[in-house]
């Protein structure tokens, strides 16, 4: 079992919609999770971080976190077509650990 | 802000040559550094975890003598790729953390190495 697991995709959602990427993580001790960002050819941009189970919002970005089913997802609310990118989720222990990615494609 | 910086963001080298790559935290202490690459369409691969004044911690199948990694102080990591090789040609990207846990890492802007 890999340790960080995500859909590769692509997910594809019209402009508006609501994208959803989900993610789960197979270290139970685990107490940071992040989400991160990646256009072509460039570095990953940080989006979220996430350390209690819950919700947390920031503008129209939702993460939300489940301990107790090793799981973490980021929602996208309004979806934009600038937001066509691959979103990492990343936990840390001593060191970051990340899945390979969701592809996500707003269609205009 | 948390600002990580590169340099160089490209580089063409010739075959069996040494090329240093810096990564700089500019606005923070970067108590623990990442190494990674990534080949194209494929996810980071961690190579080493970098902890400022300890040698580098390194990942399984990663050659610690052809990748030299060097954190001398608390702003600053080197990742030197020695007698390079074509299929050492990647992604390079290193990411910075106040702390050795659970905080946060920050990206740099990578490097592109072409080894020709």
């Amino acid at each position: 079992q890999k340790e960080v697991e995500q859909n590769s995709g692509p997910l594809s959602v019209p402009e508006g919609a609501i994208a959803s990427l989900n993610c789960t993580y197979s270290d139970r001790v685990s107490q940071s999770f992040f989400w991160y960002r990646q256009y072509s050819g460039k570095s990953p941009e940080l989006i979220m971080s996430i350390y209690s189970n819950g919700d947390k919002e920031d503008g129209r970005f939702t993460a939300q976190l489940n301990k107790a089913s090793q799981y973490v997802s980021l929602l996208i609310r309004d979806s934009q077509p600038s937001d066509s990118a691959t979103y990492l989720c990343a936990v840390r222990n001593q060191k970051v650990t990340f899945g390979t990615g969701t592809k996500l494609q707003v269609i205009p | 802000g948390a600002v990580v910086s590169q340099h160089p963001s490209w580089v063409i080298c010739k075959s069996g040559t040494s090329v240093k790559i810096e990564c700089r935290s500019l606005d923070f202490q970067a108590t623990t550094m990442f190494w990674y690459r990534q080949f194209p369409k494929q996810s980071l691969m961690l190579m080493a975890t970098s902890n400022e004044g300890s040698k580098a911690t390194y990942e399984q199948g990663v050659e610690k003598d052809k990748f030299l990694i060097n954190h001398a102080s608390l702003t600053l990591s080197t990742l030197t790729v020695t007698s390079a090789h074509p299929e050492d040609s990647s992604f390079y990207i290193c990411s910075a953390s106040r702390t050795r846990e659970n905080t946060e890492a920050f990206f740099g802007q990578g490097t592109r190495l072409t080894v020709v």
